[in-house]
């Protein structure tokens, strides 16, 4: 059974900075793409972050409201994708998925979804 | 970047047809992604390039794609298909490529 775990979130001040994690099981982790995405009741499901597998070159994008600071990464040898969040705006605060990005032909859709995880950005 | 546009609300009776409509430049040149999503939970994805269902999603769940729209129909629809709806597709070469629709509310009377 494929299960995306994350982990990582909570209460943060302004300026600081986060790591969240999702743990994967279930499925060879190495062959996958892995998103992140954020939702708020104002802002509604926002992508945030992806990542490709190593083997269509384990490259990256990123939404434009979260480039400059937001990173992504993975350790396939610990089927894990971590999210690096640093400089932390108060209009972060929301719930962060990650996604698995499965594709045919180059183009991705999210076929298994996390929980999600809560971060709260306040002084 | 390329943008979809979905109905805000759609509301349905119960055993009737709830159609959602995805709108976008020329969509159906490309390959087009439902999400369901209950208050609380993941969004679940039910259609994927244009009309196949995951495994587990039922029959009532169909898709299809042409022109300027995709739609996403509901037949037979359920007290526990009410949720948000959304459609996706992958704008290759973007700087944004994963494209989202704002999403349907579904509401069953």
């Amino acid at each position: 059974e494929v299960q995306l775990v994350e982990s990582g979130g909570g209460l943060v001040k302004p300026g600081r900075s986060l790591r969240l994690s999702c743990t994967a099981s279930g499925f060879t982790f190495g062959e996958f793409a892995m998103s992140w995405f954020r939702q708020t009741p104002e802002k509604g499901l926002e992508w945030v972050s992806f990542i490709r597998n190593r083997a269509d070159g384990g490259t990256t994008d990123y939404a434009a409201s979260v480039r400059g600071r937001f990173t992504i990464s993975r350790d396939d040898s610990k089927s894990i994708a971590y999210l690096q969040i640093n400089n932390l705006q108060t209009e972060d605060t929301a719930v962060y998925f990650c996604s698995r990005g499965s594709s045919l032909f180059l183009t991705y859709y999210f076929d298994y979804w996390g929980q999600g995880t809560l971060v709260t950005v306040s002084s | 970047s390329y943008v979809l546009t979905q109905p805000p609300s759609v509301s349905v009776a119960p055993g009737k047809t709830a159609r959602i409509t995805c709108g976008g430049n020329n969509i159906g040149s490309r390959s087009v992604h439902w999400y369901q999503q209950k208050p609380g939970q993941a969004p679940v994805l039910v259609i994927y390039y244009d009309k196949d269902r995951p495994s587990g999603i039922p029959e009532r769940f169909s898709g299809s794609n042409s022109g300027n729209t995709a739609t996403l129909t509901i037949n037979r629809v359920e007290a526990g298909d009410e949720a948000d709806y959304f459609c996706q597709v992958w704008d290759n070469g973007s700087d944004h490529p994963a494209v989202f629709g704002g999403g349907t509310q579904l509401t069953v009377l």
